[in-house]
């Protein structure tokens, strides 16, 4: 069974700057996708971030950045730089076993 | 590109109707779709996995008998709630992915179903 934790439900940041959110997971997959996904008021989900496990290189994408630690089974989220807009509650998914396992979120709050 | 609708955004049904949502991929043949659940402050729960022209694959302690899914075409699934009850009222989000990423899921907006 796939699970994911992420044990901070709530995390606060001053504007421009960086805020990072935990997120485990434990799998018996040897091939699996890491996401991290957003969900503003608007309920959308939204697609912040994805890691190939097979891929040792940390993902990017502008000012989103994960730490992958595979042999820690963890896979955190740095937010660079942080915009009003970031605001949302964000979560960790793990992809195994033809499914998506989500994380319990974690509330974001930006602080003006 | 990728675009999931679901339709309606938002239901409100009375305790023992059944109720129909839709999730559509509009520029895309989605060979599986995902159905989730979303209580409020909650994290999303995958219900069923649908693949095109087959029987909805059920997670564990999900009624089939009562989320009847339909996948019918490349382009469309069908959640009815059957008999829906107040327990039922929540969130519930589509998505679907093509067969050419497994891994990638684009998600449709959601549907908010209230039972009175």
């Amino acid at each position: 069974a796939q699970t994911v934790t992420q044990s901070q439900p709530e995390m606060s940041v001053q504007e421009a700057e960086t805020v990072t959110l935990s997120c485990t997971y434990d799998t018996s997959e040897s091939d699996y996708y890491l996401f991290w996904y957003k969900q503003p008021p608007s309920r959308q989900m939204i697609l912040v971030i994805r890691q190939e496990a097979y891929k040792q290189q940390n993902a990017t994408e502008n000012r989103f950045s994960v730490n992958f630690q595979k042999a820690a089974k963890s896979f955190s989220l740095k937010i660079s730089d942080s915009q009003l807009g970031d605001a949302a509650m964000y979560f960790c998914a793990q992809f195994g076993n033809e499914k998506l396992t989500f994380g319990t979120g974690t509330r974001l709050t930006i602080i003006p | 590109g990728a675009v999931v609708s679901q339709h309606p955004s938002w239901v409100i049904c009375k305790s023992g109707t059944s109720v129909k949502i839709e999730c559509r991929s509009l520029d895309f043949q989605a060979t599986t779709m995902f159905w989730y659940r979303q209580f409020p402050k909650q994290s999303l729960m995958l219900m069923a996995t649908s693949n095109e022209g087959s029987k909805a694959t059920y997670e564990q302690g999900v009624e089939k008998d009562k989320f009847l899914i339909n996948h019918a075409s490349l382009t469309l699934s069908t959640l009815t709630v059957t008999s829906a009850h107040p327990e039922d009222s929540s969130f519930y989000i589509c998505s679907a992915r093509t067969s050419g990423s497994r891994n990638e899921q684009f998600f449709g907006p959601g549907t908010r179903l209230t039972v009175l």
